[in-house]
């Protein structure tokens, strides 16, 4: 049982240029988020989705633009990276019932360097 | 989601419990308790969660004190498999806020051999 996906593990991008982190879950989840950390900081929340086709700005989404094209797959696009991006982003999923107190499942999570 | 307070670092002998303390003095009646966990260079795991009673799991037990304004997360016997920062989070499961799990800085526990 995979989980939850994170693709890929580490990148290297030059500011300017643009790329697109995949989530990729196989328990039929629902709902679906994007995190940021930086060094020394907690999970900040940059989109999530609740479902096919829905996606949601969180604290953090200055940057960056989502797409929940398939309900197994989360998309987190950056169109003109910046060093202010360098960061470790997580992907995490949970399903929506029996309430929307699941718990959530992450990826292990992509180390991104923009320089 | 209300906030919560947590010691910056704790540290534990392996082989002892530990107890990881957290304020929540602005808990709603709907909100859930959920602790999480990330050790080193790996996403967040979830550990346990709870409303009113104390729960128990595989991994730890959770103590809420009656008025809820505070819980414990207690690790029976600490490994050093348990060196990780602790996330204490309260979840609305009520609010437009429901769908989102939001984290703070956590407690990071040091486990000495």
């Amino acid at each position: 049982n995979a989980g939850v996906t994170q693709t890929p593990k580490f990148r290297v991008l030059k500011t300017g240029q643009s790329m697109t982190l995949l989530c990729a879950q196989d328990m039929n989840h629902e709902y679906m988020y994007w995190y940021r950390q930086d060094p020394g900081m907690g999970l900040r929340l940059i989109h999530y989705s609740v479902g096919e086709g829905t996606t949601a700005k969180g604290e953090v989404p200055d940057g960056y633009n989502v797409s929940r094209l398939k309900k197994q797959n989360f998309l987190l696009g950056l169109e003109s990276a910046a060093p202010s991006q360098t960061s470790v982003y997580f992907c995490a999923s949970r399903r929506r019932l029996p309430y929307r107190n699941t718990e959530a499942f992450f990826g292990q999570g992509t180390r991104l360097t923009v320089v | 989601d209300a906030k919560t307070t947590q010691p910056n670092s704790m540290e534990s002998n392996e082989e002892e419990p530990v107890h990881l303390p957290c304020n929540h003095s602005t808990i709603s009646g709907t909100d859930y308790i959920h602790w999480y966990r990330q050790l080193p260079s790996q996403g967040p795991e979830y550990v346990i969660h709870g409303l009113t009673s104390n729960v128990n799991n595989r991994m730890a037990s959770l103590a809420i004190a009656e008025d809820r304004k505070s819980s414990t997360l207690i690790l029976h016997r600490a490994t050093l498999r348990d060196a990780a920062v602790y996330y204490c989070i309260l979840r609305d499961v009520t609010g437009a806020g429901s769908y989102q799990l939001t984290f703070g800085k956590g407690t990071k526990l040091s486990v000495i051999p």
